[in-house]
């Protein structure tokens, strides 16, 4: 069965500090990868998406994220952090095949904390 | 341009009751899916909707719980005879297609007391 893995429940950044926030993957094939952002009492907003191309992509909020094939990992990245930063973190991947979809399968999220 | 909304932000109800959940998708997205998130189990997906057909029922959580969609744009999402294990949010997506990327609305908050 696919599955996500977010290592990191809790994650804890100095404002303007670097991040790194982990994703491991376990599918047959190459799936389509995703990182969302929940704020508190909000809805689940899209950073970015690896489809197929280049391995490194951009996002919003000065977001990036890189796919290692030969890691199953997508991980996310930003080079400094700001205090609004401060979120619920999800990476999540789908397959789709045949014409048909599934719901995308999230990991269990990383909690990000901005310390001043 | 609108995002995905739902209605009511917030519901709580007495164990028993019958509840509906509404999502009103983007506009021109054909894709509807429906999702819970809870304290337990994370984000689990329920539910997608191609048109008005739901080709799999499977992830519903059990019989209590369906799913309609009509006219290709509105979806409700019923639990009948609520239970406490049910309370969660529950956040409805669209997509332009079922493989393309999903946005999601801000969440229903269900209170089963």
């Amino acid at each position: 069965a696919q599955s996500v893995t977010q290592p990191d429940i809790h994650i804890t950044v100095s404002e303007g500090a670097s991040l790194e926030l982990r994703c491991n993957y376990s599918y047959g094939a190459t799936p389509y990868l995703f990182w969302y952002v929940q704020s508190p009492g909000q809805g689940l907003q899209l950073l970015l998406k690896y489809f197929s191309g280049d391995t490194l992509v951009q996002g919003i909020k000065g977001f990036e994220a890189e796919f290692k094939r030969s890691q199953s990992s997508f991980n996310l990245r930003k080079p400094s952090v700001h205090w609004s930063d401060a979120a619920e973190y999800f990476c999540a991947v789908v397959m789709y095949s045949g014409g048909g979809a599934d719901g995308l399968t999230f990991g269990k999220g990383t909690h990000l904390i901005i310390q001043p | 341009g609108a995002g995905v909304s739902q209605s009511p932000s917030n519901k709580v109800t007495e164990k028993g009751k019958d509840v509906e959940l509404r999502c009103d998708p983007i506009s021109g997205h054909t894709a509807l899916y429906w999702y819970r998130q809870s304290l337990g189990q994370g984000l689990e997906f329920l539910i997608y909707f191609q048109g008005n057909s739901a080709p799999d029922k499977s992830g519903l959580p059990s019989d209590r719980f369906s799913a309609e969609r009509t006219g290709g744009s509105v979806s409700t999402l019923t639990i009948q005879r609520t239970q406490q294990e049910d309370s969660a949010v529950y956040l409805c997506a669209s997509s332009t297609t079922v493989q393309e990327t999903q946005y999601f609305g801000p969440g229903t908050r269900l209170l089963v007391l």
